[in-house]
């Protein structure tokens, strides 16, 4: 079946704009998580998602990164006022629920580049 | 979250050679998981270990949770070109996050 999508798969912005990236997870995954990779480094956990809520946002590096998700499905993450350091791998994944012991299904991630 | 640890951060090996890579923690873990990153590409989930002790197999990939389980391995046994790769291990103990290890990332000689 169909697995996470993420799109843009590449986005080059300018310094100081705002992006949206955006995560498909799996259909009737009601677990929606959101990473950062750096490049050569290990995934930075960001945000989960349960259903709609987003029960712990510490995660997030500062406030101009947020996230929503709607009807339990696309979840959109924006960067506002991009930084040369927001420069990364976004990637998304999803489980059937959360839980410990849950597999996470990984989508292929939005290069994001900032100039 | 608790924090795992991975050695080596890059393992070289020659083809037909094995190899073992190791998790870390200083807390007990309740379980532990194995995800592998093809250079370029996204995680994908391999194996995960619940009971102190366990060791499963899958082809060459030999994983295993130490009996105190505060430690895993991943031994892989006639390295071949696509074994390629970072492997991280991932720990669940949080109910909705992976804490994620530095990862082991490999390079074959052929």
């Amino acid at each position: 079946g169909a697995g996470v999508s993420q799109s843009p798969s590449n986005k080059v912005t300018e310094k100081g704009k705002d992006v949206e990236l955006r995560c498909d997870p799996i259909s009737g995954h009601t677990a929606l998580y959101w990473y950062r990779q750096r490049l050569g480094q290990g995934l930075e956990f960001l945000i989960y998602f349960q259903g709609n809520s987003a029960p712990d946002k510490s995660g997030l590096p500062s406030d101009r990164f947020s996230a929503e998700r709607t009807g339990e499905s696309v979840s959109t993450l924006t960067i506002q006022r991009t930084q040369q350091e927001d420069s990364a791998v976004y990637l998304c994944a999803s489980s059937l629920t959360v839980g410990r012991g849950h597999e996470q299904y990984f989508g292929p991630g939005t290069r994001l580049t900032v100039t | 979250g608790q924090q795992v640890m991975q050695i080596p951060q890059y393992q070289h090996v020659q083809e037909g050679e094995d190899f073992t890579t190791y998790c870390n923690s200083s807390t007990t873990l309740s379980n532990i998981q194995w995800y592998k990153q093809r250079p370029g590409g996204h995680p994908v989930f391999l194996i995960q270990l619940v009971k102190s002790g366990e060791v499963k197999k899958q082809k060459r990939l030999t994983f295993q949770f130490g009996e105190a389980k505060k430690n895993s391995s991943l031994h892989i046994t006639a390295t071949q070109t696509t074994d390629v790769g970072t492997y991280f291990c991932a720990d669940p103990s949080n109910d909705y996050k992976l804490s994620f290890g530095a990862g082991t990332t490999v390079t074959v000689r052929a």
